[in-house]
């Protein structure tokens, strides 16, 4: 079946530095979407993203939707405490009848001041 | 505007009570998703309902569970009997099914059954 794999599965930064991580498929996806989960609450819709190739910024939060369509990526630029959390990347696949989202494992942030 | 409403924010009981997890999606949002989230097996998709009909519920992990969406602004998540091992947090989340499929999570409900 569809999956999602991220990496890396967990980062240990200094405040101020910049953040890459990424996400990858085998199969095709139609849309991604990047989530952040602070600890006790839900996940947060960061981004999203809906053509091939296409780059989206919100913040100092970047993403890149893969040309591939099997691949997405967020930076992260100057980090400060408060990214630390989960980021989830989620993308859009087919299945039979409807399009279901599938989550990735997450990659942990953790910022040291 | 009110995000998706998720209640009790925690929960504890015996192993072998019924459970009761409510949600109350974003007005207007026409599809409704019940998450479960544990350490070992990070976010699995339980059911999802669009319209008020479940469309998909692979993800349910056995007959103790059962989702009802009886009108558009409210669905239940029950397991009856409980066990220590449904200890997790249970998100809901609602979209709208036409156009970005973008999920919106609730603040989850953190069930520990001892």
């Amino acid at each position: 079946g569809q999956q999602l794999n991220q990496s890396p599965q967990s980062m240990f930064i200094q405040e101020g530095e910049d953040v890459s991580m990424n996400c990858t498929s085998s199969s095709i996806f139609n849309t991604w979407l990047w989530y952040k989960q602070d600890p006790g609450e839900g996940p947060v819709l960061l981004i999203a993203l809906y053509k091939a190739g296409e780059l989206t910024s919100n913040g100092r939060l970047t993403a890149q939707f893969g040309i591939t369509r099997k691949d997405s990526f967020l930076n992260i630029s100057a980090s400060i405490p408060s990214d630390v959390g989960i980021y989830f990347c989620a993308g859009l696949g087919r299945k039979t009848s409807y399009d279901k989202v599938i989550f990735g494992p997450g990659t942990s942030l953790s910022v040291i001041p | 505007d009110a995000g998706v409403i998720q209640s009790p924010r925690h929960e504890v009981t015996e192993m072998g009570q019924e459970v009761t997890l409510r949600c109350k999606p974003i007005s207007g949002h026409n599809s409704l998703f019940w998450y479960r989230q544990t350490m070992m097996r990070g976010l699995e998709l339980l059911i999802y309902f669009n319209n008020n009909v479940p469309i998909d519920d692979s993800g349910m992990p056995e007959d103790r569970f059962s989702a009802k969406m009886p009108n558009a602004s409210f669905s239940t998540l029950k397991i009856q009997p409980s066990e220590p091992r449904d200890s997790a947090v249970y998100f809901c989340a609602s979209s709208l099914l036409q156009g970005t499929h973008e999920q919106y999570f609730g603040p989850g409900t953190r069930l520990t059954v001892t």
